[in-house]
């Protein structure tokens, strides 16, 4: 069983476009994260929530919004796709409350091509 | 802020041959550490973290890691690595008063025959 899952794996789109994200966690966390990875590895956390609440807002465009819609769950929505919004995209989930101590376990990813 | 520096990016070595990643970061205060993994096209996973205690951890896969405020290091090493080692790592840290893990950059880990 996947403790992290998300759909889909890879989303190819043109410039303007509107597309979603999918993440669930089976592991009955509170946490859970939205991390983007751009083309150089490096790892930024963009939103966290606790219990369906938003924790965690980084300097993020008002393009990128998540969705909660249950604990087990946190979507990403994004409009008016970019070619700078290409990366590849991170779920994750934690036990605790964002800032503990607690190991985060993340999804496969998603691999975003904007064209 | 709380920052972590990798300060290779790439780390070539042959099978079976030690390695140590190295990894600083900057905080005047106490810190939890931690060390993830990513295989090639995967998602990250835990090797190790250093929350207090021994300054030694061990993780999964023969890694361990050494802790040391007064040089504020937080380097990975592996006595003999395999080709499945290849990957990407990641040092994180989080510290009081922040809500969230701060990643290094990475270090890519190549082993070769």
């Amino acid at each position: 069983d996947t403790a992290v899952s998300q759909t889909p794996k890879y989303l190819v789109t043109q410039m303007g476009n509107d597309k979603s994200i999918k993440c669930e966690q089976n592991l009955g966390h509170d946490t859970m994260y939205w991390y983007k990875q751009d083309s150089k590895k490096f790892l930024k956390i963009m939103f966290s929530y606790n219990n369906k609440e938003l924790i965690i807002n980084e300097t993020v465009p008002n393009r990128f919004s998540p969705k909660s819609p249950d604990k087990a769950h946190l979507n990403l929505h994004i409009n008016s796709l970019e070619l700078g919004d290409s990366a590849v995209y991170f779920c994750a989930s934690s036990q605790g409350r964002t800032g503990g101590r607690d190991e985060q376990y993340f999804g496969p990813g998603t691999r975003l091509t904007v064209t | 802020a709380q920052s972590v520096t990798q300060l290779d990016s790439q780390v070539p070595v042959f099978e079976e041959a030690p390695v140590e990643l190295r990894c600083n970061y900057s905080s005047s205060v106490s810190v939890y550490l931690f060390w993830y993994v990513q295989y090639p096209n995967q998602g990250l996973q835990l090797l190790l973290k250093y929350l207090s205690g021994s300054t030694l951890v061990k993780g999964i896969n023969g890694f361990e890691a050494e802790f040391n405020k007064s040089q504020t290091s937080f380097h990975l090493r592996k006595p003999s690595v395999h080709i499945s080692d290849t990957a990407e790592y990641f040092c994180a840290v989080i510290g009081p008063g922040y809500s969230t893990l701060t990643f290094g950059k990475g270090t890519m880990l190549l082993v070769s025959p």
